[in-house]
């Protein structure tokens, strides 16, 4: 079974800081990779979506890489914002349906 | 172009009370989805639906029916509410079951007293 691990559940820094948040999964046989942003209270927004081809996909200033052989991906914050302060998950496409397999978040503080 | 729309947006039940919660999304998606999120516990798949006319169960299924009304909506039923159920609901949906991007509603914010 897939299991997907994002650790910590939480971080604060300060505003300007480069920083990049963890997700690790247990089954390296992969489809996609998805990342998302959650404000509390919200749903979920998609940010990125990593094709399993791939190494790498960008946006603005958000940089996602997979690596599947060692079960990982980044999430890259360049320059962070008090507005990027939220929760991101990481999920999985696997099995049957690629249906997602989410980890639990990693609760992202933006100190100004 | 709502993306994908449920209603209602908050709710209160009573232990053994039913109620359905409605999803629409209107991006021509074939596949449709409905999750709870529990503190502590992440997103669990309820049920899926593939396309148009076909259900199947995903991890935590107890207690709860599902209806494939159309190719836009799909509605989650609890029958009889018990505490347990006390959730976040989201529903989502993508364009068919290979590894395309989801997209996820609103939420519903359901209480059981």
């Amino acid at each position: 079974k897939q299991e997907v691990t994002q650790i910590p559940a939480a971080l604060s820094v300060p505003e300007g800081e480069n920083l990049v948040l963890n997700c690790s999964f247990t089954d390296s046989a992969i489809y996609n990779l998805q990342w998302f942003r959650q404000d509390p209270g919200k749903g979920l927004t998609s940010l990125l979506l990593i094709q399993s081809s791939q190494r790498e996909q960008t946006s603005g200033r958000l940089n996602a890489s997979l690596d599947k052989s060692s079960g990982r991906s980044t999430l890259y914050i360049a320059a962070s914002q008090p507005g990027d302060s939220a929760t991101y998950l990481c999920a999985v496409y696997t099995g049957a349906n690629s249906k997602l397999t989410f980890g639990k978040g990693i609760t992202l503080s933006v100190r100004p | 172009n709502a993306g994908v729309t449920q209603t209602p947006k908050f709710q209160v039940l009573k232990t053994g009370q039913s109620m359905t919660l409605q999803c629409a999304q209107d991006m021509n998606h074939n596949s449709m989805y409905w999750y709870r999120q529990d503190p502590g516990m992440g997103l669990r798949l309820i049920y899926y639906s593939a396309s148009e006319g076909t259900t199947d169960k995903g991890e935590v299924p107890n207690g709860y029916n599902v209806s494939r009304l159309n190719k836009r909506e799909f509605s989650l039923r609890l029958e009889s509410a018990a505490p347990s159920q006390t959730s976040v609901y989201f529903c989502a949906s993508r364009v068919g079951t290979g590894a395309y991007e989801q997209y996820f509603g609103p939420g519903t914010r359901l209480t059981v007293t």
